[in-house]
């Protein structure tokens, strides 16, 4: 079993639509990261929630660590092309690694 | 702007030669890590490097791999022996630990290894 699951998958959407993303685990964690990779790069960090419940604002990105600190979502309002690549969650693994999840790969089309 | 390089940018090797992965994490970085993405596959963690020795690593990072830290700024991963299925991104990271509640990972822009 993974210890982090990220959902959907794959999202296809169209340039000004809101969406959403979720990284879910069954574990507790002090901490989440999500980042965000494009094609042929590495995953660039996005934002770091570490209090359960707490929302953070980036631009038009909003991230939420659930109340248990065992999820996360993220949402994009009014999606634009350059929000396309691969969204993905990790966890610190009592600091000994980093652990990812499998991502979800959005595609904003024009 | 500080930033983790890795060098070189895309290696071709053929099957069965060593290949020597370089990464230059941030400088006052204490944490150091390897990871590999296999083309549309998830990212995955290969080995953890702290104070100068390993101090965790995955089932991937078997007796073929190995990694050191020759003069306290390069940070190498070597595989020893290719096979084609090494073919992926390697990701260097690094961190500086802050509070136990919130460290953060920063990452180079890869090398991609080419078996063939």
């Amino acid at each position: 079993t993974q210890l982090l699951e990220q959902s959907p998958q794959f999202l296809s959407i169209q340039e000004g639509e809101n969406l959403t993303v979720y990284c879910n685990s069954s574990s507790v964690f002090s901490s989440l990261q999500w980042y965000r990779q494009e094609p042929g790069e590495g995953p660039v960090l996005l934002v770091t929630v570490v209090t359960g419940g707490e929302v953070k604002k980036l631009k038009r990105l909003t991230f939420q660590f659930g109340d248990a600190r065992k999820d996360s979502s993220l949402h994009i309002t009014a999606a634009q092309p350059g929000d396309t690549g691969l969204y993905l969650c990790a966890v610190d693994n009592y600091g000994q690694n980093f652990v990812f999840g499998p991502g979800t790969r959005l595609s904003v089309l024009p | 702007e500080p930033e983790v390089t890795q060098t070189p940018s895309h290696q071709v090797t053929q099957m069965g030669q060593e290949v020597i992965l370089r990464c230059v994490p941030i400088s006052n970085h204490l944490y150091f890590y390897w990871y590999r993405q296999i083309l549309g596959q998830k990212v995955e963690f290969l080995v953890s490097f702290y104070n100068n020795e390993i101090s965790e690593k995955s089932e991937i990072f078997d007796d073929q791999f190995s990694v050191e830290r020759p003069d306290g700024s390069n940070f190498t991963l070597k595989i020893r022996s290719t096979k084609l299925e090494d073919s992926a991104m390697y990701f260097c990271a690094s961190i500086i630990p802050g509070s136990t509640l919130n460290t953060e990972a920063f990452f180079g822009q890869g090398t991609r290894l080419t078996v063939v």
